[in-house]
């Protein structure tokens, strides 16, 4: 499974615009690049899924560049409850396979004030 | 609020001891993974259960055991419980092997 690789941490002011970039350089031709959230004491949560180019939802915007070795999660002005550490995951498409999650250590983003 | 339900929210057990934790997945919902995550670190994979029968383990030892029942609701055994064990235990259901899965808050368990 292609390893990521992520900032430890970030902090950022509300109202800014954040971005997380993630490493993926061993990414294989099927591979997907997925971000998930977690709050403090409870589970992940799926924010954005993508394949190449760029994805946008309500959430976020996922860029990919065509070499598809890193990929940047893009958060449109920040508030203090995106306070999150935010994971980068490359693997099987979302609702196909059964291979597990893999999880790296994700990026701590605190959002201040 | 994802549908997902774990019991207990918090645990302390001591070192040698055995622990049940408990998972009721979302509604329809047939598959069931635990993750366990320590803190710092992402989670990492236990293993899945669908339709009752174990489907994929990850990388740990056999005193890590489930069970999944008839309604699909889990439970996560550890037996010669370690210090190392204390971890924040996640539960994540889906509908099917490779559906998206619906994580709960987890437990929290303490080993002293």
């Amino acid at each position: 499974l292609a390893k990521t690789t992520q900032p430890i941490s970030m902090d950022s002011y509300e109202g800014q615009e954040v971005n997380i970039t993630c490493s993926h350089n061993n990414i294989a031709t099927n591979d997907y690049i997925t971000w998930y959230q977690q709050f403090p004491s409870q589970g992940p949560r799926f924010i954005i899924q993508g394949y190449k180019t760029k994805v946008t939802n309500e959430v976020a915007s996922l860029f990919i560049p065509a070499d598809r070795k890193s990929s940047t999660l893009s958060l449109p002005r920040v508030s203090l409850s995106d306070t999150a550490v935010y994971y980068c995951l490359v693997g099987a498409q979302r609702n196909s396979g059964n291979t597990p999650l893999v999880f790296g250590k994700g990026t701590r983003l605190s959002v201040i004030a | 609020e994802t549908g997902v339900t774990q019991s207990p929210t918090h645990l302390i057990k001591t070192r040698g001891q055995q622990v049940t934790l408990r998972c009721s997945s979302q509604s329809g919902h047939n598959t069931v993974s635990w993750y366990q995550q320590a803190l710092g670190q992402g989670p990492q994979f236990i293993f899945q259960y669908y339709r009752e029968e174990e489907n994929g383990r990850g990388n740990f030892p056999p005193r890590f055991s489930g069970l999944q029942f008839p309604n699909y609701s889990s439970e996560l055994n550890v037996n010669a419980l370690e210090l190392d064990d204390s971890a924040l235990y996640l539960c994540a259901s889906s509908l099917g092997q490779g559906a998206e899965a619906f994580f709960g808050q987890g437990t929290r368990l303490t080993v002293v």
